[in-house]
């Protein structure tokens, strides 16, 4: 069983596009998050959603949009893509939001954004 | 500012050998740092995770150590496997803190 899972793999779309990434954990957990990784392979944090809830949101443009329908899912919808987009977007689910406490997070296999 | 700095980028071994990778970091107050490997195409996934108090953490094959004064961490690899081909990312939480500070990552290539 797939403990974090994401939809679509890969995604080829062009610019002014809007679309979504959808995201969802098998693990009970409570927080969920979503990260942007360039092509340099810097993992960067860009939402994190605890108990349907937004906790974090890190200087992301307002063309993103996560929601969180409960705590299983965290969707990622991004309007009026632009090439700059184009990097893997990885889903993560923990069993807590902790404040310095490293619970661990368990990543979905990501999802590859091209933007043409 | 809370800064990850890992090295080296990239290191490439013989299958067999051991290496050493290390993360040094200025994030304050400091709580934990943890070490992932992602494999090429996958997402990452938590090798070892050390609080202040703890120097040396081990998980197989992989041991990591931890210098709180020094504000030092590496990852040691013994006895390379082909397998072990990945990137490592070292990530750090300060205390009060809900956005851990990550890495680069090194990119390690293990040829047979």
């Amino acid at each position: 069983d797939t403990a974090v899972s994401q939809t679509p793999k890969y995604l080829v779309t062009q610019m002014g596009n809007d679309k979504s990434i959808k995201c969802e954990q098998n693990l009970g957990h409570d927080t969920m998050y979503w990260y942007k990784q360039d092509s340099k392979k810097f993992l960067k944090i860009m939402f994190s959603y605890n108990n349907k809830e937004l906790i974090i949101n890190e200087t992301v443009p307002n063309r993103f949009s996560p929601k969180s329908p409960d705590k299983a899912h965290l969707n990622l919808h991004i309007n009026s893509l632009e090439l700059g987009d184009s990097a893997v977007y990885f889903c993560a689910s923990s069993q807590a939001l902790g404040s310095g406490v490293s619970y661990e997070q368990y990543f979905g296999p990501g999802t590859r954004l091209t933007v043409t | 500012k809370n800064q990850v700095e890992q090295s080296p980028q990239s290191l490439i071994i013989l299958e067999g050998k051991n290496c050493t990778l290390q993360c040094n970091y200025t994030v304050s107050p400091f709580s934990n740092l943890r070490w992932y490997k992602q494999d090429t195409g996958r997402g990452p996934v938590s090798l070892t995770i050390m609080t202040f108090s703890e120097n040396t953490k081990s998980n197989g094959r992989y041991t990591a150590t931890l210098d709180a004064d020094t504000k030092q961490s590496s990852l040691h690899i013994t006895a390379s496997q082909l397998s072990d081909s990945a990137s490592y990312i070292c990530v750090v939480s300060a205390r009060g803190s809900y956005i851990p500070t990550f890495g680069r990552g090194t990119s390690l290539i293990v040829h047979p």
